[in-house]
């Protein structure tokens, strides 16, 4: 089945510590993303990325760092310059040849501080 | 800065009802709008969207109704069902360019039986 997998589903980080969340896609699409979604805040855009070895800050980028060496993945690290990490974060993937949305969204990482 | 506005916060609605949630946008430039459908645990799902060259869209129980002069759209769930219990995001975007998505805060809809 094609789609977006998002690892681990569940995620603990002690402070001052890095984490890296995985996404990985198997729809060939072109562009993915990275959202972060707070109670009552909606989805809020971190990092995305049309093509390969390319990818731009979205609205609340700092703290995080991402990579794009292949199509199917892109993973996002959670640094300790971001203070207030806990969150559910999303994956995202699009085609973009599609006139219309084609977004698919993954399950998801709940990452806590403990 | 709020670029799609999404109300009401909560909604709760008796089986059978109709589940009215509403937006308002800024940007004229703004040439899609589609609605995300969201259970707990899981990532949102592509549930209707509009252009803005028709005033109406329905599918099945769901209908999005488009006022391209208010800048405002709304999600209308008729004879809304206790499996209708999510919260759903509002988005808007432009589809040339980077054709990034612009969410709304969301409305958490909890249908009583």
């Amino acid at each position: 089945d094609g789609g977006i997998t998002q690892s681990p589903k569940y995620l603990f980080r002690k402070e001052g510590q890095n984490v890296t969340l995985s996404c990985e896609q198997n729809l060939n699409h072109d562009a993915m993303y990275w959202y972060r979604q707070d109670p009552g805040q909606g989805l809020r855009l971190i990092y995305y990325s049309q093509i390969v070895n390319d990818f731009q800050k979205g609205d609340i980028a700092e703290g995080y760092s991402v990579s794009r060496e292949k199509k199917e993945s892109f993973p996002l690290t959670v640094t300790s310059a971001q203070k207030n990490p806990t969150a559910f974060y999303l994956c995202a993937s699009r085609t973009r040849q599609a006139r219309w949305d084609g977004y698919t969204f993954g399950s998801g990482t709940r990452l806590t501080v403990v | 800065q709020q670029q799609v506005k999404q109300s009401p916060q909560s909604l709760i609605v008796q089986k059978g009802g109709i589940s009215i949630i509403n937006c308002a946008y800024e940007n004229t430039a703004f040439d899609y709008f589609p609605w995300y459908q969201q259970f707990p645990g899981k990532g949102p799902a592509l549930l209707i969207a509009i252009r803005p060259d028709v005033s109406e869209k329905k599918e099945g129980r769901f209908t999005i109704s488009f006022n391209k002069s208010a800048k405002q759209f709304s999600l209308h769930i008729m004879d809304s069902q206790p499996g209708d219990s999510a919260t759903y995001f509002c988005a808007a975007s432009i589809l040339t360019g980077a054709n990034n998505l612009f969410f709304g805060t969301g409305t958490r809809l909890t249908v009583i039986p």
